[in-house]
């Protein structure tokens, strides 16, 4: 079956230091992969997504992620965190096709220290 | 702006009670969704719903039934109610498209207690 792992279950970063979250997909066909964040108390939220074209897509917030085929990764990354981006980060996939379904990752909690 | 919403954001049941929560769309949406969202092991989805009375099984639907009478609404159903559904409960709708190409839209959830 497919899924997708995110290996870092708990981040702890100071203000301005950089973040990569990493994301494995384990479908070796056609995917659309998505980055959704959930700030303490709010919806899930869209950040970013890549459906074809330019592997490195930029999204809200100053995040960025590069999809890898040959690894089969989309990382997460920002150069400088805030205090604002404490949040839970969410990986999904889409393995194509004429659905909506998306798989997700078990999450990245980061907490950014001021 | 896309609004989701979700009939109660805190629930508090007893083992073994019917359970109905509520989710609607006003978006004219196609596609709904239930998940639900647990420490640890992220979203799964429970069902989910491309059309009027259209309802697929997701990952984990065993003790859950659906219902989506009209569009804009999608209920998630518990017919007997259990400690282990303890969860946060979160809704969301998309528009068709292929391959996924668009977001999913998602309410604010519903932590709900069986005690």
């Amino acid at each position: 079956a497919q899924s997708v792992s995110q290996h870092n279950h708990h981040v702890i970063l100071s203000e301005a230091a950089s973040l990569e979250l990493g994301c494995n997909y384990s479908y070796g066909g056609t995917v659309n992969l998505f980055w959704y964040v959930q700030y303490p108390g709010q919806h899930l939220q869209l950040l970013l997504k890549y459906f074809s074209g330019d592997p490195l897509v930029k999204g809200i917030k100053g995040f960025e992620a590069e999809f890898i085929k040959s690894k089969f990764s989309f990382n997460l990354r920002k150069p400088s965190v805030q205090w604002s981006d404490t949040a839970e980060y969410f990986c999904a996939v889409n393995h194509g096709g004429a659905t909506n379904k998306l798989i997700f990752g078990t999450g990245t909690l980061l907490a950014v220290q001021p | 702006d896309v609004k989701v919403t979700q009939s109660s954001r805190y629930l508090v049941k007893r083992t073994g009670e019917k359970v109905f929560l509520e989710c609607v769309q006003d978006m004219d949406h196609e596609n709904m969704f239930w998940y639900r969202q647990d420490p640890g092991l992220g979203l799964r989805l429970i069902y989910f719903s491309y059309d009027v009375k259209m309802k697929e099984k997701g990952d984990i639907p065993e003790g859950y039934s659906v219902s989506r009478e009209k569009k804009e609404r999608f209920s998630l159903i518990l017919e007997s109610a259990s400690t282990n559904q303890t969860s946060m409960y979160l809704c969301a709708s998309g528009p068709p498209g292929t391959g996924g190409l668009y977001e999913q839209y998602f309410g604010p959830g519903t932590r709900l207690t069986v005690t």
